[in-house]
Parts: C-alpha cells; structure tokens; sequence
C-alpha cells in the first residue's frame, strides 16, 4: 500500500462548482498533515495544516480522520487561479527529522 | 515574506560530474530538508539536517549525495558523480520549531 495515496485526477469543473479531493495514509504514527499546492514545474506551496477538528480558510475547508487515516480538501466556489495540482502531506515525525512524505497529487483543472 | 532562495534555477551537466546545488534556508530556521521530483513523480524526501548533522536519510541518499552548511547561511547539496537518474527537479526547504516546512522554487538539474 503507498504510503500517502490520492486520486490523481484531472478533476475538471467549471467555475463555481464546489470540489472534493481524499486523501488516505498507511503510516498510524504519522503526527501531522497538511496540504500543498503545486502549480506546473513549481515548488510545492502550503495550502493548510490539516486538523481534526477540521479546519477551514476561506473557501478551503479540511478535515482529518485519524481512525480511518484519511484526509479531505473541499474546495467551494471554484476560480480559475485553483487550478494546480493538490497534493496531501504527511508528517512522519521520526526525532528531529520531522520529513514529509507526498502523495502524487490531485491536478485540477478550473474552467469558464 | 522571508523564503528559501535557490541557485541556480538550472543547472546542465554531464554525467558522471559532481554537481553543487545552492540553498538558502530562512534565516531564524533550525531544520533543514532536500526533495526531488522526477519529471511526472511526486515529491520524495531526501534528507533532513538540524543542528549540523543529518537527522535522517532515504534510500535515495546514498554515498554519491552529501549535504553541507559551510557558513551559517547556506545549506548546499553536492551529488559526487552525477548520473542520468539524478535529472530531477531539487527541492531546498525549511521550517522552524513546529511549524510547517517552507519550499524553495527549486533547481532543475539535467544530465546528459
């Protein structure tokens, strides 16, 4: 099983429409979770943190299930500036070392 | 906003050449990481540097890689004899004490 595993997508809706991406994780230890958006060829940005409250910023709301190790990023009222590739991050705190692992990333596509 | 800058933006060299990439972390951060991305692969950790050793390594990171912080301020990553696997886009990033990690915009590195 992968260790971070997502949906790749391309996930193609017009402006407006209101987006779900999963997001699942084998790793039980890991301690934190975040998503990243990457646009072409560029450096991954964060997004959120991901909390189990759930937590949301603006038109990005994410939420964390820690029993079933899974993660979701809803994105409402699309714009054409979301389009890039989302990618689910997970945190595997081993000492200091603290490094991520990604998923392959989910691409969507906004259109008019 | 601070960011982590990297040097150069692309770098072409032919296999089999030692090659330095450049990084320069956030200035208050104590953690610092390298990623690559082959062309069409996600992201994948390297290694992670605090405290002026390395906290831990992937599989990936072998003899030919070696990280470096010679002067305070640079964090450099240097591949011995570089080999046509090695393209890929490289990834500088860092973070402070919990806190989230920060991207570099990279350094592409082809082989030829």
């Amino acid at each position: 099983r992968k260790e971070v595993e997502q949906d790749p997508g391309p996930f193609n809706v017009p402006e407006g429409a209101t987006v779900a991406f999963n997001c699942t994780y084998s790793n039980s230890a890991s301690q934190s979770f975040f998503w990243y958006r990457q646009d072409c060829r560029k450096e991954p940005k964060l997004l959120m943190s991901v909390y189990s409250s759930g937590n949301e910023d603006g038109r990005f709301t994410a939420q964390l299930n820690r029993a079933s190790q899974y993660i979701s990023l809803l994105i409402r009222d699309s714009k054409l500036s979301d389009s890039a590739t989302y990618l689910c991050v997970v945190n595997s705190n081993t000492g200091t070392a603290s490094k991520l692992t990604f998923g392959t990333g989910t691409r969507l596509q906004v259109t008019l | 906003e601070p960011e982590v800058t990297q040097t150069p933006s692309h770098q072409v060299t032919q296999m089999g050449q030692e090659v330095i990439l450049r990084c320069v972390p956030i200035s208050n951060h104590l953690y610092f990481y390298w990623y690559r991305q082959i062309l069409g692969q996600k992201v994948e950790f390297l290694v992670s540097f605090y405290n002026n050793e390395i906290s831990e390594k992937s599989e990936i990171f072998d003899d030919q890689f070696s990280v470096e912080r010679p002067d305070g301020s640079n964090f450099t990553l240097k591949i011995r004899s570089t080999k046509l696997e090695d393209s890929a886009m490289y990834f500088c990033a860092s973070r402070d004490r919990n806190q989230p990690q920060h991207f570099g915009d990279g350094t592409r590195l082809s082989i030829l």
